[in-house]
């Protein structure tokens, strides 16, 4: 079946510093959406890519969709303490959703 | 609006019980998905309906088992608990569904299974 692997598992940023999250997937997706989780809270929707090599950015976040439609990455630039949470990609294939395992964030001042 | 209402908050079982938890999609939603969440395993699917008949189904056992109303109100039902079922339980709405939409996740029910 259709598995979305998701790394790192867990990534520990300096304040001001840039880091990537990658999400990858067995099999061809439809579109692709990225959500966070703050500790304590539940999933929170960030964006949806739909288009092949699709590139887009919200303030310091940017998401891409891979050529092939099977990986996709956030980038977040000059992390800030309200960063922190998990990360969670999410492919849908053949009408599942299927999310990867999350990249939980830490953030040190 | 009002969000995703997820009733209770907080459960606690013993092994062998049944629970059943209770989610109230967005207005004019249409579609309910469930999910289990535990710190080692992620978000794993559980199944979703739409319309009040279920769509898709995750790989979980037939103690899972899920249905919606006609107001789209969902409730997902556990049997014979096993202290492995101990997880924070999600249920998301979206308008169209797992095609491609936006999904709202509620607050969740964490389940105890003691």
């Amino acid at each position: 079946g259709q598995q979305v692997m998701q790394i790192p598992q867990y990534q520990h940023v300096q304040e001001g510093e840039d880091f990537t999250t990658y999400c990858n997937s067995s099999t061809t997706l439809s579109n692709i959406q990225w959500y966070k989780q703050r500790p304590g809270g539940h999933p929170v929707f960030l964006i949806q890519l739909v288009k092949s090599g699709e590139v887009k950015k919200q303030k310091r976040l940017t998401f891409q969709f891979g050529e092939a439609k099977k990986n996709s990455s956030l980038h977040i630039t000059a992390t800030q303490t309200t960063d922190v949470g998990t990360y969670f990609c999410a492919g849908t294939n053949d009408y599942k959703l299927s999310f990867g395992a999350g990249t939980t964030v830490t953030v040190r001042a | 609006k009002a969000g995703v209402t997820q009733t209770p908050r907080y459960l606690i079982k013993t092994r062998g019980q049944q629970v059943t938890l209770s989610c109230s999609p967005i207005s004019g939603h249409r579609s309910v998905s469930w999910y289990q969440q535990t710190p080692g395993q992620g978000l794993q699917f559980l199944f979703e309906y739409f319309s009040e008949t279920q769509r898709n189904k995750g790989n979980f056992p037939g103690r899972f088992s899920g249905r919606q109303f006609s107001n789209s109100r969902s409730e997902m039902n556990v049997s014979t608990l096993e202290l492995g079922d101990s997880a924070l339980y999600l249920c998301a709405s979206s308008f169209e569904g797992t095609l491609g939409a936006e999904a709202f996740f509620g607050q969740g029910t964490r389940l105890t299974v003691v």
